[in-house]
C-alpha cells in the first residue's frame, strides 16, 4: 500500500519567508510523527500528533514553528519568518496508534534551504 | 538525560567480511529499541525493535541483540546493496507520545 508522502519534497525559499510542509500518513494511521535531520545531526523530535490533537508541543524549536492535523489524516508544519538555522530536512513519520508496540513508518523528508 | 551513541561513525567493509555496529544508550526505563536503515535522500525504512535483554531479531544478513546497556546490528557475509546509515534509536518511557530518540548512525560503505 501507500507510504508516507510528504511535499514538496524540495524547498528553497528566502529568509524571513513563510514554508508549509505537508505531510500525508499512511492511510488508517492515528499517530503522527515530526523530526528535523540536520546535516551530520541526529533526528530531532519536533511534536506529535495523537488524531487531530496535539498534547506535547515542547519540541518545537521556537515560536515560528507551528503545526496542525485535520480529519485524522492530512498534517501540515509551518515555519514563519524562516531562518538559515531552519535549513534541514523535515521528516514525517506515522504509526498505527500512539503505543510502544507501533513502529514509525518514514516518509521522505522535505529538503528546505533557506537562503 | 536520555542519550543514544552509535560507533562507529563511519565503516567501510569489503563484501562478504561480517562486521558489527554498536548502539549503547542510557535511558530512564526502555520501552523499545529501534534499527532502521536510511539511504541517502530516503527516510529511514524500519527494521526491527527489541523490548528487553536477551532478545534478537533476524531479517536476511542482519541480527540485531539487545542488552541492558547496548544493542548490535550484525550484518553477515555483507553485500554492496547493504550500504546505507544505520540508525538505532529508544522509545523511553519519558518520551512524549512513544516519540524515538535518534542516534547520528553508522554509515556503512560495503565494496566490492
Amino acid at each position: 500500500g501507500a507510504g508516507v508522502s510528504q511535499s514538496p519534497s524540495n524547498k528553497v525559499t528566502e529568509k524571513g519567508k513563510d514554508v508549509e510542509l505537508r505531510c500525508d500518513p499512511i492511510s488508517g494511521h492515528t499517530a503522527l510523527y515530526w523530526y528535523r535531520q540536520r546535516l551530520g545531526q541526529g533526528l530531532e523530535f519536533l511534536i506529535y500528533f495523537q488524531g487531530n490533537s496535539a498534547p506535547d508541543k515542547s519540541g518545537l524549536p521556537s515560536d515560528r514553528f507551528s503545526a496542525e492535523r485535520t480529519g485524522e489524516s492530512v498534517s501540515t508544519l509551518t515555519i514563519q519568518r524562516t531562518q538559515q538555522e531552519d535549513s534541514a530536512v523535515y521528516l514525517c513519520a506515522s504509526s498505527l496508534e500512539v503505543s510502544y508496540n507501533s513502529p514509525l513508518h518514514f516518509g521522505n523528508g522535505t529538503r528546505l534551504t533557506v537562503t | 538525560e536520555d542519550q543514544v551513541t552509535q560507533s562507529p561513525e563511519a565503516l567501510r567493509l569489503q563484501e562478504g567480511e561480517s562486521s558489527s555496529l554498536n548502539c549503547s544508550y542510557t535511558v530512564s526505563g526502555l520501552r523499545g529499541l529501534f534499527w532502521y536503515r536510511q539511504d541517502p535522500g530516503k527516510g529511514p525504512e524500519f527494521l526491527f525493535t527489541l523490548y528487553s535483554a536477551g532478545e534478537e531479531k533476524e531479517k536476511e544478513r542482519l541480527k540485531a541483540t539487545l542488552t541492558k546497556k547496548e544493542s548490535f546490528l550484525h550484518i553477515t557475509a555483507p553485500k554492496p546493496e547493504d550500504s546505507a546509515t544505520y540508525l538505532c534509536a529508544v522509545q523511553a518511557v519519558s518520551n512524549s507520545g512513544y516519540a524515538l530518540n535518534f542516534g547520528k548512525g553508522t554509515s556503512l560503505l560495503v565494496t566490492p
